[in-house]
C-alpha cells in the first residue's frame, strides 16, 4: 500500500539558517511521482516540485533544492538562508501510475517556522 | 494565469443540511478530484472524476457525498446530510489532459465547511 511519512511534525529556525524537511514513501509501483506543496498559513496548496521515479538527478530552484534517493525512499526538501516568508506547512505527496485516478497521498506535513 | 476557483470561501451550515460546494476548474483540464483536510491534519482524497464518471472514491466518500459536473465550468461536491465530522477545508483540484494526470494537479484556494 502506498504511503508517504514526514516524521517531523515542526520545525523551528532562525532567519538565514538552512533546513531540511524529510520525507519517507513506500509504493509498489516502479512508475510514481513524488511532490512538494507548501500550505502558507492562508490555507491554500501550493505546487513546488514534482519528480518521477526515473529521474534521480537532484533539482535547485533558488534557495530552494530537492534530494531524491530511490536506495532509502525518500525525497527531502532543503530551503537555504531560510526566511521568514518561508513558515508554512509543508506537504510531500505520493501518485502511481498503476493508480487510474493518480490521486495524491499526502504525508501529514511538516510545520517550519522560521523567527525573525 | 488560469486557476482553479471555488465558492463559496467560508460555508457554515447545521448538521443535517444538505450542502454543495461549488468549483470551477481550469478550462482544458479533463481530471478533476476533491480532497479535504481537517484542521490541523493531512489532506485526504475523496474522489477523482474523469470523462463524465466517478474514476476511483475513498472510503470517505461514503453515500452521503456525490459529484456532478452539471455543465461544461462547474465541478460540484454535494453531502447530503452533513455531520459534524465533515468540518473541514475542502479542496478542488484539476490537471492538464495534455500532460497527463501523473503532472501537476491544481488546487483551488478550498472552501472551508463548518457544522454545527
Amino acid at each position: 500500500a502506498q504511503k508517504v511519512t514526514q516524521a517531523q511534525t515542526e520545525i523551528s529556525v532562525v532567519e538565514k539558517e538552512d533546513v531540511t524537511l524529510d520525507c519517507v514513501y513506500e509504493t509498489r509501483d516502479t512508475t510514481y511521482y513524488l511532490f512538494w506543496y507548501k500550505q502558507p498559513p492562508s490555507g491554500e496548496l501550493v505546487f513546488l516540485i514534482r519528480r518521477n521515479s526515473f529521474d534521480e538527478q537532484n533539482e535547485i530552484s533558488g534557495r530552494y533544492s530537492w534530494n531524491f534517493q530511490k536506495s532509502t525512499s525518500s525525497f527531502n526538501f532543503t530551503i537555504t538562508a531560510s526566511q521568514v516568508v518561508d513558515s508554512a506547512v509543508y506537504f510531500c505527496a505520493l501518485s502511481e501510475q498503476g493508480d487510474s485516478s493518480y490521486k495524491l497521498i499526502f504525508g501529514s506535513g511538516t510545520r517550519l517556522l522560521v523567527r525573525p | 494565469e488560469p486557476e482553479v476557483t471555488q465558492t463559496p470561501s467560508h460555508q457554515v451550515t447545521q448538521m443535517g443540511q444538505e450542502v454543495i460546494l461549488r468549483c470551477v476548474p481550469i478550462s482544458n483540464h479533463l481530471y478533476f478530484y476533491w480532497y479535504r483536510q481537517i484542521l490541523g491534519q493531512k489532506v485526504e482524497f475523496l474522489v477523482s472524476f474523469y470523462n463524465n464518471e466517478i474514476s476511483e472514491k475513498s472510503e470517505i466518500f461514503d453515500d452521503q457525498f456525490s459529484v456532478e459536473r452539471p455543465d461544461g465550468s462547474n465541478f460540484t461536491l454535494k453531502i447530503r446530510s452533513t455531520k459534524l465530522e465533515d468540518s473541514a477545508m475542502y479542496f478542488c483540484a484539476s490537471s492538464d489532459p495534455v500532460r497527463g494526470p501523473s503532472y501537476e494537479q491544481y488546487f483551488g484556494p478550498g472552501t472551508r465547511l463548518t457544522v454545527t
